[in-house]
């Protein structure tokens, strides 16, 4: 079974520039996520999205973060402009409602790496 | 606010010591609590998960957690260290349902030395 797909690996920008991630869950997967892992810390949910709607996005910064999963497929998150701050493992994990109708287990991708200099 | 609280960022053993990682929760409502290991340069894949149904939780790779309510705590065990299990261990809890909105901790480091 094909696991998330994220690219690219590594990115390298300057502050005020604008960067995007791309993100390709597990086929079937309804539920997708975008956490942001700051070196020293736990991964922090960004946004979350059931289909191609929003469930929840209070903790992204909406006036630099932007994401959308317009097909209800694949995913891109995108920063613009980038701030030295936002130097972080982007994570996308992805997983799908059990019987019960709950998410069973998430599946996170190997993550996109930003370095804002 | 739900959190957890990792106590100690690097945590070394020998190989075939016991392991014991920690972890403490906050939760206003009876939490679903988590294990997840990252292995350098991969994605979190969970370890184990603590949902209710037992106190006693067993994972893969030989790790268990108990839930003790009194204590708020979820700590991770595992018997026999081995050196493939040095990773980056995250303890994550949610109010919100299996799966639902994980908060994670800072994570801890666990070393193994031969």
């Amino acid at each position: 079974e094909a696991g998330v797909a994220q690219s690219p690996r590594y990115k390298i920008i300057e502050k005020r520039q604008s960067v995007a991630f791309w993100c390709n869950p597990i086929s079937g997967h309804a539920t997708l996520y975008w956490y942001q892992q700051i070196l020293g810390q736990g991964p922090k949910l960004l946004i979350q999205f059931q289909n191609n709607g929003v469930v929840d996005d209070s903790q992204l910064p909406k006036d630099r973060f932007s994401a959308e999963r317009l097909k209800g497929v694949d995913s891109t998150l995108k920063i613009q402009p980038a701030k030295l701050e936002d130097s972080a493992v982007y994570l996308c994990a992805s997983s799908f409602p059990g019987s019960s109708g709950a998410n069973e287990k998430l599946f996170f991708g190997s993550g996109t790496q930003l370095s804002v200099l | 606010a739900q959190s957890v609280t990792q106590l100690g960022s690097h945590v070394s053993v020998s190989e075939g010591a016991l392991v014991l990682l920690r972890c403490n929760y906050s939760s206003s409502v009876p939490p679903y609590l988590f294990w997840y290991v990252q292995y350098p340069n991969q994605g979190l894949q969970l370890l184990l998960k603590y949902t209710s149904a037992a106190t006693l939780v067993k994972g893969i790779n030989g790790f268990e957690a108990e839930f003790k309510k009194s204590e708020t705590s979820f700590h991770l065990t595992k018997p026999s260290a081995h050196m493939s299990d040095a990773a980056e261990y995250f303890c994550a809890v949610s109010d919100q349902g299996d799966f639902q909105k994980l908060v994670f901790g800072t994570g801890t480091r666990l070393l193994v030395s031969p």
